[in-house]
């Protein structure tokens, strides 16, 4: 399977919103309700951030949403603060695997 | 607490084996499945498969078939990801994540070189 397709990078200045796409294929992302997003820190172990497309774990701020629309997904993060600065990795059921995306840096300007 | 506690960095040399582990605990091991991540240097996550610890039903990613290992004690809530011929390339971090990856173990730092 192919990794899903990420942009590389994504910026945005305190308090305005970004958006990090997530392509894959009918077999995966289009195929399947079940995409999440997850944050990584440098050095730090990742942190599921959404899961099933748009549902938020308990204690992940509303700020983080998440849809779909065919076979790519979005993350968008409103009112950015400077701890959103991190890589952000959607990953998708694909049959009986999960694949995960290339990931992208969101830098806070 | 959840949580999932990995084995300690390890060195090797290619063509030796290594075995790490991931142990579960403030919830029922059997319940949930365990997925290994890799993380190679500076790159992104890689699937690698998963294992349930209820009856040890695996399933591995066809990148990673063959390579490595999943195995699970549950008699005392662990989880392995083992080699039994490392190569240089398997040089990066391997995580342990509770099915859903909801809960992520700290990560344990593999090192392959001569």
């Amino acid at each position: 399977q192919s990794a899903l397709t990420q942009p590389p990078s994504a910026s945005g200045s305190p308090g305005q919103s970004v958006t990090i796409s997530c392509t894959g294929t009918s077999r995966d992302v289009g195929g399947y309700k079940y995409v999440s997003w997850y944050q990584q820190h440098p050095g730090k172990a990742p942190k599921l951030m959404i899961y099933e497309v748009n549902k938020r774990p308990s204690g992940v701020p509303d700020r983080f949403s998440g849809s779909k629309s065919g076979n790519t997904a979005s993350l968008t993060v409103s009112g950015l603060q400077a701890d959103d600065e991190a890589d952000y990795y959607c990953s998708s059921y694909a049959g009986s695997n999960k694949v995960f995306g290339t990931g992208t840096r969101v830098t806070v300007l | 607490e959840v949580q999932l506690v990995q084995s300690g960095a390890e060195v090797k040399k290619p063509g030796e084996s290594l075995r790490i582990s991931c142990k579960g605990s403030g919830y029922n091991f059997t319940t949930y499945w365990i997925t290994w991540v890799r993380q190679m240097p500076g790159k992104g996550l890689e699937w690698m498969g998963r294992i349930d610890p209820s009856d040890s039903y695996t399933r591995y990613s066809p990148s990673f078939q063959g390579h490595v290992t999943l195995s699970t004690d549950k008699s005392i809530s662990t989880a392995y990801l083992q080699w039994s011929s490392l190569k240089a390339s398997d040089t990066a971090m391997y995580y342990c994540a509770r099915q859903g990856l909801d809960v992520w173990g700290q990560g344990t730092t593999v090192t392959v070189s001569s």
